[in-house]
């Protein structure tokens, strides 16, 4: 099975900031990914599908990258509604989480 | 707007049942699938099945293989998730999430269920 293997599993940053995650797969899986957000207590929410296209709704601030074993999820300007914890996600394997927190 | 409405929290008791539903409005229900995804306490998160609301053909977790059964009933729009032999490493909260069929995403989730195993 493919594994995902998320970088790095915590940071701290601050308002304003240009954010970059990356999300490794043990294997090829051309752009088929996925990335949530979740907040505390929250479901997780879909910002980005099919590696870079974002979701209907989601601020254009959130950009999604990279096919076949390395992906990135980027904010480009961190706001305080970003704080929150980001899974990468492929077919049925989720990556281990990024928490995002205030420096 | 399409959105997933699940039950309440259960509290059961270890080698208990859980029968968790998830009711799907604002789309055509037959048209999607939903797949199954829990969350222990602190940690990530795990698929455990998916259920064509179509046919109501079944791919579960390996894990999960004969403990769990994921169902729909078209005329309600609403899916549900049984799981059996429960034990205290199934505390968790359970989530249903449209499926467009393959596995590829999943949007909208529902908004979770605390399932909690105790004696």
């Amino acid at each position: 099975a493919i594994q995902l293997t998320q970088s790095p599993s915590s940071l701290s940053a601050s308002v304003g900031d240009r954010v970059t995650i990356t999300c490794r797969a043990s294997q090829g899986i051309s752009s088929a990914l996925a990335w949530y957000q979740q907040k505390p207590g929250k479901a997780p929410k879909l910002l980005i599908y099919d590696a870079s296209s974002l979701e209907s709704g989601v601020p254009s601030r959130f950009s999604g990258s990279g096919s076949g074993t390395d992906f990135t999820l980027t904010i480009s300007s961190l706001q305080p509604e970003d704080f929150a914890t980001y899974y990468c996600q492929q077919l049925i394997t989720f990556g281990p989480g990024t928490k995002v927190d205030i420096k | 707007q399409v959105q997933l409405v699940q039950s309440g929290a259960e509290v059961k008791k270890p080698g208990a049942s859980v029968k968790v539903s998830c009711k799907a409005s604002g789309y055509t229900f037959t048209s999607y699938g939903i797949s199954w995804v829990r969350q222990a306490p602190g940690q990530g998160l795990e698929w455990m099945g998916w259920i064509s609301a179509y046919n109501g053909n079944t791919n579960y977790a390996q894990k999960l293989q004969g403990r769990v059964t994921m169902t729909t009933d078209t005329s309600t729009s609403t899916a549900y998730m049984e799981l059996r032999s429960l034990r205290s490493d199934d505390t968790a909260v359970y989530y249903c999430a449209r499926d467009p069929g393959a596995l590829e995403w999943f949007d909208p989730w529902g908004q979770g269920t605390l399932v909690t195993v105790s004696s």
